[in-house]
């Protein structure tokens, strides 16, 4: 089955212990990103991946990090996690950046920080 | 910077009513839009594309329109049912200057509620 998923779905910690939330997608897409939702504020792009080494920032990249050494995973990285990290937190892929494709969103990962 | 807005942001029909959900966008310089819904704790399933070259799409009971000019979509569900229930996004996506990238902008989302 074609689908992304993301790990942990669920993730209490405490300020300042590194985290990773990890994403992986099975469809050989090329183009991967993290949003975060928050109440008033909508989706919005935390950074993007256009293939196997090439990442760039989002709107909102303060405080994150990702790799992308393999086509198929995505990870994001909390180094120090606040408070005002706390968000659900989705990935997305898809076929290619360019503009034309539907995006498959992962299940969501939901991030507390204390 | 494209902003994208979603009116009203609930709504509620008895079942078997028509719905009709707005977006409107302020950047016309889109390579798509997209409508996804979303129920409460799971992730976004896509429902319809459009491409900015095309004025609609249809997916059974779905139909979505486009109009660049005017910078607006509208999502019509035909028949509501009870498991239509559920909040609705629409999403502008915009090329980056050179580097192509497929960012989504999103509005705040139409939660709509179908009452049998």
């Amino acid at each position: 089955e074609a689908q992304v998923t993301q790990n942990p779905r669920y993730l209490i910690t405490v300020t300042g212990k590194k985290l990773t939330v990890t994403c992986s997608q099975n469809m050989n897409h090329e183009y991967m990103s993290w949003y975060r939702q928050d109440p008033g504020l909508g989706l919005r792009q935390i950074y993007y991946s256009m293939n196997v080494e090439v990442t760039d920032k989002g709107d909102v990249p303060e405080g994150y990090k990702v790799s992308r050494k393999e086509k198929r995973n995505f990870p994001l990285i909390l180094e120090s996690p606040s408070p005002n990290q706390t968000s659900l937190y989705f990935c997305a892929s898809s076929t290619t950046g360019g503009g034309t494709d539907t995006q498959y969103f992962g299940p969501g990962t939901r991030l507390t920080v204390l | 910077k494209q902003e994208v807005t979603q009116i009203p942001a609930a709504l509620s029909v008895p079942e078997g009513e028509n719905l009709v959900l707005n977006c409107s966008f302020t950047d016309s310089a889109i390579y798509n839009l997209q409508w996804f819904r979303q129920d409460p704790g799971k992730g976004l399933t896509s429902l319809l594309l459009i491409q900015s070259s095309q004025r609609e799409q249809t997916s059974g009971r779905l139909n979505a329109s486009l109009d660049k000019s005017s910078g607006r979509s509208t999502l019509y569900i035909a028949a509501s049912q009870p498991g239509d229930s559920a909040t609705y996004l629409c999403a502008a996506s915009e090329s980056y200057i050179k580097a192509a990238g497929n960012k989504l902008t999103f509005g705040g989302g139409t939660r709509v509620l179908v009452k049998p």
